[in-house]
């Protein structure tokens, strides 16, 4: 079975510009779920989706939004792009949402913002 | 809410010593407990995980951790290490009711040197 794809694995963008990152989960998996990776406050939730239904949100602000297809596909979308916002973007997705149910994580997209 | 705290930002280690990376948590909930490994560029991947049961859980790669509630410790270990397991581990907690997203420690960077 295929592993969990994101698109792009890298990204450059200046301050003020949008982005839209992209996230395949498994064949099957019906949640997506966006974490940001940054060396200073580590690994942070974003939100996660199922059935294309936001279910939980982090401590983000509204610059920071996602949608999940029908397929179960989701895209993550920053507006206004900031210096800080430059991280590592992982996508999980699971079978189900219930907590049990193992987050399988792709390679990450690797924002830079100049 | 919970946090987990890591003690420990860097284990160095010689290869075939065994190693213990520390993991404590605080919740006011029942929780799930997981250990994860990243390796440069690339996503998480999940060693192991607790849900129920045996508190002494094995993972892959030969890793092993034992839960301990009235510690509220999870701390993992591996009898002998290698030097492919040079990494970044992750602790990683969530409440184990609702939709729960995983809340991280902020990692262990395992250098194992020859």
């Amino acid at each position: 079975k295929a592993g969990v794809t994101q698109t792009p694995r890298y990204l450059i963008k200046t301050r003020g510009q949008q982005v839209t990152l992209s996230c395949s989960p498994i064949s099957g998996h019906r949640s997506v779920s966006w974490y940001q990776q940054t060396p200073g406050q580590g690994l942070q939730f974003l939100f996660e989706y199922f059935s294309e239904t936001q279910r939980n949100k982090g401590n983000f602000p509204g610059r920071f939004s996602g949608r999940q297809f029908s397929n179960s596909r989701s895209e993550m979308n920053v507006s206004t792009l900031e210096l800080g916002d430059s991280a590592l973007y992982l996508c999980a997705s699971r079978f189900g949402t219930s907590a049990y149910n193992e987050q399988f994580f792709g390679p990450g997209t690797r924002l830079t913002v100049l | 809410a919970q946090s987990v705290t890591q003690l420990d930002s860097q284990v160095p280690v010689f290869e075939e010593a065994p190693v213990e990376l520390r993991c404590n948590y605080s919740s006011s909930v029942s929780v799930y407990l997981f250990w994860y490994v990243q390796y440069p560029n690339q996503g998480l991947q999940l060693l192991l995980k607790y849900l129920s049961g045996s508190t002494l859980v094995k993972g892959i790669n030969g890793f092993e951790a034992e839960f301990n509630k009235s510690q509220t410790s999870f701390h993992l270990r591996k009898p002998s290490v290698h030097i492919s397991d040079t990494a970044e581990y992750f602790c990683a907690v969530t409440p184990s009711g609702g939709y729960n997203k995983l809340i991280f420690g902020a990692g262990t960077r395992l250098a194992v040197h020859p």
